[in-house]
């Protein structure tokens, strides 16, 4: 079985400019999450998403959004990229059962902001 | 705010050693703790993870141990070794999260000296 896909794997981007993440998760997983992870604040829930629809966010501005579509793949937008932004972006994918089905992460986006 | 605040940060030990990674969490609605694994380049792994109706769960070389009352939970890896060389990761969420996102101590990077 496939793991949780994401693509790219790298992006530079210059400050101001927007981005699209994507992420495929595990066939079968309903449930795709996005975190942030940095040296400095470690990781991050950013949001989640079941059937298209955004169950829970985290502490993000609204710069941060995310979809997801019909066959549960994922994107995420960061529009107005700011320095601090520079992190890696990882998905998850779950088949959302309660206590019994863990978190697949993604081998993550890495996003440099210059 | 800080809900999961892991220790030590880095940790060495010799190959052979027993490896003990420390997390304190703040929100008592938690009720999933789950230990990634990440190596470099890769996405947090699930190692092994408990709910606190159980003080202890051992899966091979790796234990959790629970303490409902003083709200701790470590990470024990027995006989480690140096392929265990990564950053570890303890969390904590409620049923099992997805939908609620996972809080994530800052990580303990360990080295294990052949």
């Amino acid at each position: 079985k496939a793991g949780v896909t994401q693509t790219p794997r790298y992006l530079i981007k210059t400050r101001g400019q927007q981005v699209t993440l994507s992420c495929s998760p595990i066939s079968g997983h309903r449930s795709v999450s996005w975190y942030q992870q940095t040296p400095g604040q470690g990781l991050q829930f950013l949001f989640e998403y079941f059937s298209e629809t955004q169950r829970n966010k985290g502490n993000f501005p609204g710069r941060f959004s995310g979809r997801q579509f019909s066959n549960s793949r994922s994107e995420m937008n960061v529009s107005t990229l700011e320095l601090g932004d520079s992190a890696l972006y990882l998905c998850a994918s779950t088949r959302d059962e309660p206590y019994n089905s863990p978190l697949h992460f993604g081998n993550g986006t890495r996003l440099t902001v210059t | 705010q800080q809900q999961v605040k892991q220790s030590p940060q880095s940790l060495i030990v010799q190959k052979g050693g027993i490896s003990i990674i420390n997390c304190a969490y703040e929100n008592t609605a938690f009720d999933y703790f789950p230990w990634y694994q990440q190596f470099p380049g890769k996405g947090p792994a699930l190692l092994i993870a408990i709910r606190p109706d159980v003080s202890e769960k051992k899966e091979g070389r790796f234990t959790i141990s629970f303490n409902k009352s003083a709200k701790q939970f470590s990470l024990h890896i027995m006989d480690s070794q140096p392929g265990d060389s990564a950053t570890y990761f303890c969390a904590a969420s409620r049923s099992g999260g997805g939908a609620d996102g996972l809080t994530f101590g800052k990580g303990t990077h360990l080295i294990i000296q052949p």
